[in-house]
């Protein structure tokens, strides 16, 4: 069984340049999530989906960044513009359901804003 | 202070060893998840408990509800488990939401 597929797997660009990253979940996975991962910290949740539902979204800075989970399956994380801060691992999770189910992570995306 | 602690952040052990880290929260829970992350960044989930006890192989995990204190201990460490171990709660009444410790890094020497 595939896991959690993202892309890309490294991004370097330069500040005020816009940046997407996809993820798709394990197939029959409704829930979604996306986090940040800082160096040296643990993962924070960006947002959460629900099939196509966005229901977790209070952590997402929703001036710069954009989230769609179109049709339930697979989903889209935008940053636009990008700021120096901004360079960090983005993860992508999927589980069966909610956070009392097991999280299967995606290989994560590295971002380095110059 | 974050609700999630562990402890050590690093940890150097030689082959062989017993190897125990600690996660302590402050908030009540429905779960805990204990994930490792290797270099490169995937993330892999190696228990979720409540309660109890949990053993896979050469991984057991401990929960004391009442302490707010979880365990991960390793035996017969092999230079393969260095990794990021992470800990992870399941806030009870979280609207489902996983707060994540900051991990602890283990190297493990042959």
């Amino acid at each position: 069984e595939a896991g959690v597929v993202q892309s890309p797997r490294y991004k370097i660009i330069e500040k005020k340049q816009p940046v997407a990253f996809w993820c798709n979940p394990i197939s029959g996975h409704n829930t979604l999530y996306w986090y940040r991962q800082n160096l040296g910290q643990g993962p924070e949740l960006l947002i959460r989906y629900e099939n196509e539902e966005a229901v977790d979204d209070s952590q997402l800075p929703k001036d710069r960044f954009s989230a769609e989970r179109l049709k339930g399956v697979d989903s889209t994380l935008k940053i636009q513009p990008a700021e120096l801060g901004d360079s960090a691992v983005y993860l992508c999770a999927s589980s069966l359901g909610p956070a009392s189910y097991e999280q299967y992570f995606g290989p994560g995306t590295r971002l380095t804003v110059t | 202070k974050n609700e999630v602690e562990q402890s050590p952040q690093n940890l150097t052990a030689q082959e062989g060893e017993f190897i125990t880290i600690n996660c302590s929260y402050s908030v009540g829970i429905s779960a805990l998840h204990w994930l490792q992350q290797h270099p490169g960044g995937g993330i892999v989930s190696l228990f979720m408990l409540s309660s109890g006890k949990k053993k896979h192989g050469r991984l057991i995990a401990t929960i004391n509800i009442q302490e707010k204190h979880s365990s991960l201990h390793i035996t017969a460490s092999h230079p393969r488990d260095s990794a990021v171990y992470i800990c992870a709660v399941d806030a009870s009444g979280s609207a489902r939401q996983l707060t994540f410790g900051s991990g602890t890094q283990l190297t493990v020497l042959p």
